[in-house]
């Protein structure tokens, strides 16, 4: 079957970094997306890795590892803003996305 | 600016009411998609379209159809909604279904069944 599994809760400082893990295992794998929820709102896209590696933009950064079947999203100098949850959904062989639960980010001041 | 529009926002309907969710986009994508996302948990897709053709997920229940009369506008209608069909609707689009597949989501409808 296909499995997502990431915490379902973290607490940060205002400021500070953190580090939100997801691994995952999919029938097929044609990349990974990370997107950002606040409560009561869609889903907002913020990465996409196909390839092994680091993807850096602005604060946020997500790596990738397909022979570990895993992936983190990197937050840095977060804000009280940053407090949402964050979905982990890597794309299978039939290029569907497969959706965790999310990550509940508290930051607190 | 191009965007993805769902109306109502918020929606009430009494048990066994028929209800009819709307999403609209002027991204012209070729895909649309329903999701079902309850609190804290993975939005679940319902169906989805490339063009006009069809795909309904396995696990998708009667209970719930779709219309996608052009490229614009598509439709979820619920046929008898039951307490358990409370959640937030979501419709997505994507340019294509295979290669990157970014998929942009409307504000949601949050339906509440009384």
């Amino acid at each position: 079957g296909q499995n997502i599994d990431q915490p379902t809760e973290m607490t940060a400082t205002e400021g500070a970094i953190v580090q939100i893990n997801c691994t995952y295992q999919t029938s097929g794998f044609n990349g990974l997306f990370w997107y950002q929820q606040h409560a009561g709102e869609a889903p907002t896209f913020l990465s996409y890795n196909v390839l092994d590696g680091l993807e850096e933009k602005g604060r946020f950064s997500s790596f990738l590892s397909r022979s570990k079947g895993y992936s983190y999203l990197l937050l840095k100098e977060l804000q009280m803003k940053d407090s949402a949850s964050y979905l982990c959904a890597p794309m299978d062989s039939n290029y569907q996305l497969i959706w965790g639960a999310g990550t509940k980010l508290i930051i607190k001041p | 600016d191009a965007m993805v529009i769902q109306n109502p926002r918020y929606q009430v309907t009494q048990f066994g009411k028929p209800v009819t969710l709307s999403c609209s986009q002027t991204l012209n994508h070729n895909v649309m998609y329903w999701y079902q996302q309850k609190s804290s948990q993975a939005p679940k897709l319902l169906f989805h379209y490339y063009d006009k053709d069809f795909n309904n997920e396995a696990d998708t229940p009667d209970n719930f159809q779709s219309r996608r009369p052009n490229t614009s506008f598509c439709f979820l209608d619920i046929r008898s909604p039951g307490l358990g069909d409370a959640a937030m609707y979501l419709c997505a689009t994507s340019r294509v279904t295979g290669e990157y597949n970014e998929q942009f989501f409307g504000p949601g409808t949050r339906l509440t069944v009384l």
